[in-house]
């Protein structure tokens, strides 16, 4: 069975580094074809998909957030980190983790996500 | 960057109607040498994470009634409900996965009971 879970704080402020973990289990972030992605949505908005690791260390981000996102991964825990510099009151959103497999190209499964608030 | 635009951004159906959602990319999604459309759907209800219906534009994610139809190849995408029913009502997302960066998402679509 597949489950993510995000971690990580509720509340930072204006300017902070925001630092999310995902844990998951159920497969293996080694096995060839599997990537954990993280994605955002803000209250009452659209889908925003972040950034993507995947088995052979590649990473990829969103074009617009790229500056401030760093993604990586701890195999040996089953643990995928993103971290969020320059938080801004608009970066409040859920933030999702998520699994996707080459066998279907799509996000397959997903965390329940965690809201952050940007907030002094 | 590939953009993905739904139309419409809303819609209201009757019970028992066709509901259609179409989402257009930017570039093609599709990908010559193995003939497939990196193009999916997910079903969002509130409070919950989306739920994948549809991956490679056409395949049905196991478990999703086959009410549910993904077509189109190319640039041009549809999402069909043949059969509104009130569990349906949800916001749709179109999602592409062709090129890098990978994974952007349609603006949704919300559906509801007319």
């Amino acid at each position: 069975q597949v489950t993510l879970r995000e971690s990580g704080p509720a509340l930072v402020k204006p300017t902070q580094t925001l630092t999310l973990t995902c844990t998951f289990s159920g497969f293996s972030l080694t096995t060839s074809g599997m990537c954990v992605s993280w994605i955002r949505q803000p209250p009452g908005k659209a889908l925003e998909w972040l950034a993507l690791i995947d088995w052979d260390d590649e990473e990829y981000y969103s074009t617009s957030l790229k500056t401030r996102l760093t993604i990586s991964k701890d195999t040996s825990k089953n643990q995928v980190v993103l971290t969020m510099t320059y938080m801004d009151p608009l970066d409040t959103a859920t933030y999702y983790c998520a699994r996707t497999s080459s066998v279907k190209g799509a996000v397959d499964y997903w965390g329940q996500g965690t809201l952050v608030t940007v907030s002094s | 960057d590939i953009v993905m635009t739904q139309s419409p951004d809303s819609l209201a159906v009757s019970l028992g109607e066709r509901a259609t959602i179409n989402c257009k990319s930017s570039q093609s999604v599709l990908f010559s040498a193995n003939d497939k459309n990196y193009l999916a759907w997910y079903q969002q209800k509130p409070g919950q994470p989306p739920k994948l219906l549809i991956y490679w534009a056409s395949t049905r994610e196991s478990g999703v009634p086959d009410r549910f139809t993904g077509s189109g190849s190319g640039t041009d995408f549809t999402l069909t409900i043949s059969s509104l029913q009130a569990e349906d009502v949800a916001v749709y997302y179109c999602q592409h996965y062709y090129s890098t960066p990978p994974g952007t998402f349609g603006q949704g679509t919300k559906l509801e009971i007319k």
